[in-house]
């Protein structure tokens, strides 16, 4: 059974900073991974896709890495503003029942609430 | 607006009374998933469907919960005789399917927010 873990629970920087959230899975047979962004009452945004053999993904302020074999991924988000301020999730794809169905369900941490400070 | 959509937004319900959700996925997209999310939580993956077939159910998702996609276009999602810890947010998510080779990436809808009381 895949788990997914986010630490930290929640985050508080200064404007301006560079920060890191991390993701770790416990099963590496993962399809693809998927960092979202969800707003207080709102549904998720998609952020960053990564496919299982890809390294990284980047787009503009932010930077996703994945280490399948050691069940890892980091979002980087740099310059922080007070409007990057939300939960952040990942979820991990499980690889699917065969080549009818690649890519089964979507796993998802409990997310990292970031706060950024004025 | 061609993203997805969730309807109702809101439903306050009291406990045993059925109630149904609709979602309207990304018209090209064929596959469309629940998921049920309460405070504080990730979004729990609830059943998935790949155009009308049903291709995988948690065991989350008890006898009382029951999910469609008649056409292969819109969804339901219908909850008999609810219980108080059925409130949750449920989301409604769409994505093309793996076999089109494209960016498997999933949209997500509003959510419908439920509270049984």
């Amino acid at each position: 059974k895949q788990e997914v873990t986010q630490i930290p629970a929640a985050l508080s920087v200064p404007e301006g900073e560079n920060l890191v959230l991390n993701c770790s899975f416990t099963d590496s047979a993962i399809y693809n991974l998927q960092w979202f962004r969800q707003d207080p009452g709102k549904g998720l945004t998609s952020l960053l896709l990564i496919q299982s053999s890809q390294r990284e993904q980047t787009s503009g302020r932010l930077n996703a890495s994945l280490d399948k074999s050691s069940g890892r991924s980091t979002l980087y988000i740099a310059a922080s503003q007070p409007g990057d301020s939300a939960t952040y999730l990942c979820a991990v794809t499980s690889m699917g029942s065969g080549q009818a169905s690649p890519a089964g369900k979507s796993t998802f941490g409990d997310g990292t609430t970031l706060t950024v400070k004025p | 607006d061609t993203g997805v959509s969730q309807n109702p937004r809101h439903k306050i319900t009291k406990r045993g009374q059925n109630v149904t959700f609709r979602c309207d996925p990304i018209s090209e997209h064929n596959r469309l998933y629940w998921y049920r999310q309460t405070l504080g939580q990730g979004p729990e993956f609830l059943t998935y469907f790949q155009n009308e077939a049903q291709l995988e159910k948690s065991r989350l998702l008890s006898d009382r919960f029951s999910a469609e996609r008649p056409k292969g276009s819109f969804s339901t999602l219908e909850i008999q005789r609810t219980e108080q810890g059925d409130s949750a947010m449920y989301l409604c998510a769409s994505s093309l399917s793996p076999a089109f080779r494209r960016s498997y990436e999933q949209y997500f809808g509003p959510g419908t927010r439920l509270t049984v009381t």
